[in-house]
């Protein structure tokens, strides 16, 4: 039973490109949610979605940000016109769908984003 | 807002040592707590969650406890070994979307 996985787990991208990381949930999971680890500091909640649904996003910038969790295929995290301050590890977790008010979150390995 | 702050944020101890991690938050309305154990470089592993029903959890030589009234959770950890050295995370979960409120982590190194 695969884990939550993660790709890639390393991107470099120079400023004004655009960075696209990708996640599989786990086997039975409908729920995604997306963590932003920046150097030195903690783990930010950016978004959280289902199937087609962007329930909650009060944690991703306004601009240049973006998510969504198609019917079919991983949920994509999508950063435009990447600047410096974007490098982090970009966390992402899945949970069952009961949701995660009782359920159990599980975190992929990330996806280490470098922007030269 | 909820805020979870864990204490301290570095701690080294010899091999063998019993120790404890703590963790609070601000608001008490949590749905469950969550414990994390993350190497350098690497992603989250959940060690234990604890329902806001329960008060305490246990695997192996984990021991995790919550006492929502106090907004106060502890991670035991009994006879530590040097594979114990990593970063640990509580994470609380509040509020009717499922997102995880995380603490800035503490950092422990056992030495051998």
């Amino acid at each position: 039973n695969a884990g939550v996985m993660q790709n890639p787990r390393h991107l470099v991208r120079r400023r004004g490109q655009e960075a696209r990381l990708r996640c599989s949930p786990m086997k039975g999971h409908s729920h995604v949610y997306w963590y932003r680890q920046l150097p030195e500091e903690g783990l930010k909640f950016m978004v959280y979605l289902q199937k087609e649904n962007i329930i909650d996003e009060s944690g991703m910038p306004k601009e240049r940000f973006s998510a969504e969790f198609p019917k079919e295929g991983p949920s994509i995290l999508r950063i435009q016109q990447v600047v410096r301050g974007d490098s982090a590890a970009y966390f992402c977790a899945s949970s069952r769908p009961s949701g995660g008010t009782t359920g159990e979150l599980f975190f992929g390995e990330g996806s280490r984003l470098t922007v030269l | 807002k909820q805020e979870v702050t864990q204490i301290p944020a570095a701690l080294s101890v010899p091999e063998g040592e019993n120790l404890v991690l703590n963790c609070s938050f601000t608001d008490s309305a949590i749905y469950n707590l969550q414990w994390f154990r993350q190497d350098p470089g690497k992603g989250l592993t959940s060690l234990l969650l604890i329902q806001s029903s329960q008060r305490e959890q246990t695997s192996g030589r984990l021991n995790a406890s919550l006492d929502k009234s106090s907004g106060r959770s502890t991670l035991y950890i009994a006879a530590s070994q040097p594979g114990d050295s990593a970063t640990y995370l509580c994470a609380v979960i509040s509020g009717n979307t499922g997102k995880l409120i995380f603490g800035q982590g503490t950092t422990l190194q056992v030495k051998p």
